[in-house]
């Protein structure tokens, strides 16, 4: 079945360096891709998403890039902030048998920025 | 704009007491609604969906069950809570152009 890895975390950065958070898929057909942020307390929210091949989402300075070839889509971000630190979910769309849609998702990638 | 709901925020039970988690959505119609868990520094569970009024559909088996008696709620029930069923819950519905997801704030459930 489908399925999405990502690297475990926490992931411990100082403010203002460069993220990378590594996500891989396994599906057939072209899902869409998504990365979502939880906040400490907080449900998840929609970071970006790209629905085809070599899209590449960005959002508050976020960015990743679907890439067919390699099943990837790594989230990146070139200067992060404290306020970054969070713990981030890759995502990608799938059927139920009934035909109706839901998410698979990673298992999470905790981030901690220092100041 | 939609908006999710959901409530309590946060809950406190005993083992072995009932639980009736409730999660409604405005600013839509007949929206897909789920049901996620997330246990302590874990992924997401899919608990629960539902498609429509009266239709709920179980991804795993478990000790809890789930209704949706109107088009924007969604209940999440249990008759006897188990320590095992602690975690944090999340409502989620679906836009379907653009295909998107979006949670609630989620209910923090402590069973004791």
């Amino acid at each position: 079945g489908n399925s999405v890895t990502q690297m475990e975390g926490p992931v411990t950065l100082s403010e203002e360096a460069f993220l990378t958070i590594n996500c891989t898929y396994t599906a057939t057909g072209y899902p869409s891709l998504f990365w979502y942020v939880q906040y400490p307390g907080e449900g998840l929210q929609l970071l970006l998403k790209a629905t085809k091949a070599d899209d590449k989402g960005s959002n508050k300075g976020f960015e990743a890039t679907y890439r067919k070839e390699t099943t990837s889509f790594h989230l990146e971000k070139g200067s992060v902030q404290v306020s970054d630190s969070a713990v981030y979910f890759c995502a990608l769309s799938d059927m139920f048998s009934g035909g109706y849609n839901k998410l698979i998702f990673g298992a999470g990638t905790r981030l901690a920025v220092h100041p | 704009s939609q908006t999710i709901h959901q409530w309590p925020a946060t809950l406190v039970q005993p083992v072995g007491s009932p639980l009736s988690l409730e999660c409604t959505v405005e600013g839509t119609s007949n929206p897909n609604l789920y049901w996620y868990r997330q246990a302590a520094g874990r992924g997401l569970q899919l608990l629960f969906y539902s498609v429509g009024i009266g239709q709920i559909s179980s991804e795993v088996p478990q000790n809890l069950s789930a209704s949706r008696p109107q088009d924007r709620q969604f209940i999440l029930s249990s008759k006897k809570l188990l320590l095992s069923d602690s975690g944090f819950y999340l409502c989620a519905w679906i836009r379907q152009r653009p295909y998107e997801q979006y949670f609630g704030p989620g209910t923090r459930l402590t069973v004791t």
